[in-house]
């Protein structure tokens, strides 16, 4: 597609529920990477995929949160057991690496508001 | 531990003057700085980046300063306008791998 499409863009859940969050990147980019923004808070890092290669998944918050890509493309972001601060915007963002970031830049999707309540 | 820190959470500067929003950060070993723009209710949009070889990039109205030894960068949009009013996100990157994000400056311009 023409960018980074995310979906649903708005989700409430109740808390203990467990929610999936979609990623559809850029065709073609090979890097896909999940962040999340809090309120009041900067762009947090959770997880990037590479290729064939294994995740980076150094800033996942705990094991209740977990990613996927299937076939180099789509990504599914779950969360089970949500919890109230995990109310958050979910952002996701693809590139095609084909440079330095200096070159490349990300291109971000709208984000999916997550609300827990 | 925020290896990229944006002290100021806000910033209000008049149109047609000089807007200058601040990055610190921590790891001498980041090798590309980025700026990007975003507006509510859309993802960041990239805006300018520089390379640690470098200490300026220009784009326009748009400037990029760096300085590595107080491990520093700044963003200086000139002449500002109201249109440039936004939360704005220093990153950086580590020998291209994934961007780290300060916790961004809302500038607005007013007329």
């Amino acid at each position: 597609g023409a960018g980074v499409s995310q979906s649903p863009s708005n989700k409430v859940t109740e808390k203990g529920k467990d929610v999936e969050l979609r990623c559809d990147p850029i065709s073609g980019h090979t890097a896909l990477y999940w962040y999340r923004q809090s309120l009041g808070q900067g762009l947090e890092f959770l997880i990037y995929f590479q290729g064939n290669s294994a995740p980076d998944k150094s800033g996942l918050p705990s094991d209740r949160f977990s990613a996927e890509r299937t076939g180099g493309s789509v990504s599914t972001l779950t969360i089970q057991r949500t919890q109230q601060e995990d109310s958050a915007v979910y952002l996701c963002a693809s590139s095609d690496r084909k440079g330095p970031p200096i070159n490349y830049g990300y291109t971000f999707g709208s984000g999916t508001r997550l609300t827990v309540v | 531990d925020q290896q990229v820190k944006q002290n100021s959470p806000s910033l209000s500067v008049q149109e047609g003057r000089i807007s200058i929003l601040n990055c610190d950060y921590t790891n001498s070993m980041f090798d590309y700085f980025l700026w990007y723009k975003k507006y509510p209710a859309e993802g960041p949009t990239f805006l300018i980046s520089i390379s640690s070889i470098k200490d300026k990039n220009e784009d326009g109205r748009f400037t990029v300063f760096l300085n590595k030894s107080a491990k520093h960068l700044s963003l200086h949009i000139v002449p500002s306008q109201p249109g440039d009013s936004a939360v704005y996100f220093c990153a950086a990157s580590e020998n291209t791998d994934k961007l780290i994000f300060g916790t961004g400056t809302r500038l607005q311009v007013f007329p």
